[in-house]
């Protein structure tokens, strides 16, 4: 088990772009959980799976995020008409039913900076 | 909704110095605390845990107790050394929301030799 990866690890992207990340929770994990973190700050909740199933958005996610989980395995966040506020590093979670669910494993983040 | 408070940061002890960083939360439901750690260049860790009130997590000389009736997780350790150098976050999963973590705002703690 390699636990979760996140691709890629560094977007740098203009204003107005679209841009989509990639997590792979680790094997067999149920539920998936996305949140965003700007310096200075802990990590905030934007969405999370159980399953192939989007169960729960934060209001953090204005329309223009979005979030998938094809097939109940990895997740893609995209972003489209990139803004400077949008300037974070998005962390991906994964955690298994049989732990209770409480323990979350995250990935390394992919930080995104928008010109 | 549930909210998280640790102390401001950024913290400087010496090596062997005893350790405490404050968490206090509120919450509705049955909440779960948690610490995790992010040390530099890399991503979150789990560091420990409670599950109910009075549990003591503990973990790499670390601990803290659950505390329901201060709504309290404080994290402590004796004596820190220079690896133990990093960002703490407090954290509570919020049960009506499939166990998704409320953070704190982290804790930067700096150990110097």
């Amino acid at each position: 088990d390699t636990g979760v990866s996140q691709n890629p690890r560094h977007k740098i992207t203009k204003r107005g772009q679209n841009v989509t990340f990639r997590c792979d929770p680790i094997s067999e994990h149920n539920r998936l959980y996305w949140y965003r973190q700007t310096l200075g700050q802990g990590p905030e909740f934007l969405t999370y799976f159980q399953n192939e199933a989007q169960l729960e958005k934060s209001r953090l996610l204005s329309d223009r995020f979005s979030a998938e989980r094809p097939k109940g395995s990895f997740s893609t966040l995209e972003i489209q008409r990139t803004e400077q506020g949008d300037s974070a590093m998005y962390l991906c979670a994964s955690s298994s039913r049989l732990a209770g669910d409480r323990e979350q494993f995250f990935g390394p983040g992919t930080r995104l900076t928008v010109l | 909704g549930n909210s998280v408070t640790q102390m401001e940061g950024p913290v400087t002890l010496s090596e062997e110095a005893f350790l405490t960083i404050n968490c206090t939360y509120t919450a509705t439901g049955y909440p779960s605390p948690f610490w995790y750690v992010q040390y530099p260049g890399e991503g979150l860790q789990l560091l420990l845990k409670a599950t109910k009130a009075d549990d003591k997590g503990s973990n790499k000389g670390f601990e803290a107790t659950y505390r329901k009736e201060t709504t309290s997780f404080h994290l402590e350790k004796g004596s820190v050394q220079v690896s133990d150098s990093a960002v703490y976050f407090c954290a509570l999963v919020n049960s009506n929301s499939g166990y998704a973590l409320n953070f704190g705002k982290g804790t930067s703690l700096l150990v110097t030799p």
